[in-house]
């Protein structure tokens, strides 16, 4: 299995417009995690999902983003509009029930 | 919020010696696992105790935790300057959290 994929890399992007990160888990994982990650706050859970449907979306800052799993190899995490505060790395990560996560090298964004 | 706080936030040691990180938390779990991140790169799994369990070893990490004080340490013997990362913890149960993180500084 080559792993969790997430694309693009890296992002950078004016403020204002629309963001989206992707993200492919491992097969046969039934839990997918986003993560953010910047110096001030560490690691914050965003979204996760289990079996495809989202358990728990409090982590999302705000209503500007928004998160889905339309089927068992593939999330999407989007931000509309951008802003500036939201420049972080971001990391989906997924999971067999709770047996540890395998991340994913993460989007690095920029919103200038 | 932060559901795990790791102490120290940054640990210097020299090479050969052992890093001992904790970890506390808040609620209940069903284990907690320990991961790794070197500079700019994705977390990596290192080891998993379950709630149940007091003790496990994987290589040269040891890792111990206490229900009764919602708290975990990993020790990590002979360190290597390959060791020089941040570390964190992780709880998973009704709640999943990630700790503020330890930064590893192993001296060649």
């Amino acid at each position: 299995d080559a792993g969790v994929i997430q694309s693009p890399r890296h992002e950078v992007t004016e403020m204002g417009q629309e963001v989206t990160l992707r993200c492919k888990p491992i097969s046969g994982h039934d839990y997918l995690f986003w993560y953010r990650q910047t110096m001030m706050r560490g690691l914050e859970l965003l979204i996760y999902f289990n079996n495809n449907v989202p358990i728990d979306d409090s982590g999302m800052p705000e209503d500007r983003f928004s998160a889905k799993m339309p089927n068992a190899s593939f999330s999407t995490l989007k931000i509309q509009p951008s802003e500036p505060r939201d420049s972080a790395v971001y990391f989906c990560a997924s999971s067999r029930q709770w047996e540890g996560y395998t991340f994913g090298s993460g989007t690095r964004l920029t919103v200038v | 919020s932060q559901q795990g706080e790791e102490d120290p936030q940054a640990l210097s040691i020299q090479e050969g010696e052992n890093a001992t990180m904790n970890c506390s938390y808040k609620t209940s779990i069903n284990n907690l696992q320990w991961y790794r991140q070197n500079s700019g790169r994705g977390l990596v799994h290192l080891i998993l105790i379950r709630s149940n369990e007091r003790e496990k070893h994987s290589g040269r990490l040891r890792v111990t935790l206490d229900t009764s004080k919602k708290s975990s340490s990993l020790l990590i013997t002979a360190s290597r300057a390959a060791d020089t990362a941040s570390y964190f913890c992780a709880t998973a149960g009704n709640q999943f959290y990630f700790g503020t993180g330890t930064s590893l500084t192993v001296i060649p």
